[in-house]
């Protein structure tokens, strides 16, 4: 089967750095996706691995090891509005093109 | 602009009734998608589609019903057959379909808030 573990919540002050790490399990693995989701809204997209490494797209990094069936993501300069639910997510394997999700990390940011 | 919407934003059912909730995506998207969430967790596929006229069962279509017959369009109907429907729906869309969709993102719409009496 497919599945992703992620930490339930995480909290931080403003301006710090935090990290929300996914480890995951696949048959087949296509890259390793991230989504933001504030609360009553919808996910958007913020990152993609598909091969290890960093990836930096301004205040946010994502970063993946393909051996080690594990990814986080790295969060710099948090702010209030970064207050938000983060998601893991792994392409579904055969032909469907669909994501499986995992449940989720609740980020707080406080004062 | 394009995007994706969905109607109604919240929706009240009575038990044993059927509801469609609508899903319009103008991004020319060959993949359309039909997901659950239910508070404090991750997101289930319901149905998806790659092309128009076929769809396929996602991990928790028991209960539900969907129709692809415009590519822009992907209604989802609750049926009576739903044990437990109450939650939020969320509809998205990716521009390719199938294996070759390695990195394609998926956009998703506002949601819809279905709550059973």
């Amino acid at each position: 089967g497919q599945s992703l573990e992620q930490p339930p919540e995480v909290t931080a002050v403003e301006g710090a750095i935090v990290q929300i790490n996914c480890t995951y399990q696949t048959s087949g693995f296509y890259g390793l996706s991230w989504y933001q989701q504030h609360d009553g809204g919808a996910p958007t997209f913020l990152s993609y691995n598909a091969l290890d490494g960093l990836e930096e797209t301004g205040r946010f990094s994502s970063f993946l090891s393909r051996s080690d069936s594990y990814g986080y993501l790295l969060l710099q300069e948090l702010q209030m509005k970064d207050s938000a639910s983060y998601f893991c997510a792994v392409k579904g394997g055969g032909s469907q093109g669909n994501l499986i999700f995992g449940k989720g990390t609740k980020l707080s940011v406080k004062p | 602009d394009g995007g994706i919407t969905q109607s109604p934003k919240y929706l009240f059912r009575k038990e044993g009734q059927n509801v469609t909730l609508s899903c319009e995506q103008n991004l020319n998207h060959d993949a359309m998608y039909w997901y659950r969430q239910d508070p404090g967790q991750g997101l289930r596929l319901i149905y998806y589609s790659q092309i128009v006229n076929d769809f396929q069962k996602g991990d928790i279509a028991e209960g539900y019903s969907v129709s692809r017959e415009k590519k822009e369009s992907f209604p989802l109907t609750v049926t009576s057959a739903q044990k437990n429907p109450t939650a939020f729906y969320l509809c998205a869309s990716s521009r390719l379909a199938g294996v070759k969709s390695f990195s394609d993102t998926q956009y998703f719409g506002p949601g819809t808030r279905l709550t059973v009496l």
